[in-house]
């Protein structure tokens, strides 16, 4: 049981837009700490997609968006490409240890 | 740019320690946190603790009776020990340095099954 809920898939067809939760409490994200969002090709180790909430990091491209909003956050991604099928975690800090939501995979129909 | 790049045994047996060292080039340890984290075969990432430069510890609570994170400056390395391991240990293990408001910058990971 994962401190931050995701839903554990979603998907989309090439072009449209999706988004994936990331529902805390009081004590995480609701406390006031930073969100980051991490995508993982298969295989491979994550790669930060955004930190501190919705900044996100140069060679990301601008169809990822991300947001914060009291106790939750949300990934967003437009124009939704097949190279976009990945897993994507968000992460937080829950009294200065770090926590993880359990993952959701994006598939690209 | 920095790099992290983790070794060690890739089999360990149950009820011994798993010991894995993560070399850091191109950085050095300052003002940053130094994590291990992990990812069990098909599921999610597991935090299992980190160091902070100064040597100060914290870990997660449901591993912490378990685990030791060290530091050795001079080696520009940090370690990670699990001792009393089970199949639950089987994973691949992520080192990764956590900076303040930047996230996590993770090395490639090392797989360590725990089998007799």
């Amino acid at each position: 049981q994962s401190v931050l809920t995701q839903p554990p898939s979603v998907s989309g067809a090439p072009g449209q837009r999706v988004t994936i939760s990331c529902t805390g409490s009081r004590s995480n994200i609701g406390a006031g700490y930073d969100v980051y969002w991490y995508q993982q090709l298969p295989g491979t180790a994550p790669k930060l997609l955004f930190y501190a909430n919705n900044n996100r990091p140069s060679g990301v491209p601008d169809r990822f968006s991300a947001s914060k909003s009291g106790t939750s956050a949300s990934l967003a991604i437009t124009g939704l490409q097949a190279e976009d099928e990945a897993d994507y975690y968000c992460q937080s800090y829950d009294s200065s240890l770090m926590v993880f939501g359990g993952g959701t995979k994006l598939t690209v129909l | 740019q920095v790099q992290l790049q983790e070794s060690g045994p890739g089999l360990v047996k149950p009820s011994e320690t798993l010991s894995l060292t993560c070399t850091v080039s191109g950085g050095s340890f300052s003002s940053d946190y130094w994590s291990w984290i992990r990812q069990p075969p098909g599921k999610g990432l597991e935090w299992i603790g980190y160091i902070y430069y100064t040597g100060s510890t914290t870990y997660n609570p449901s591993l912490k009776s378990r685990v030791t994170i060290s530091l050795d400056r001079s080696q520009n390395q940090f370690s990670l020990n699990l001792n009393s391991v089970t199949t639950a240990d089987t994973a691949v293990y992520y080192c990764a340095r956590v900076r303040y408001r930047e996230g996590i910058y993770w090395g490639q990971g090392t797989p360590v099954t725990v089998s007799s």
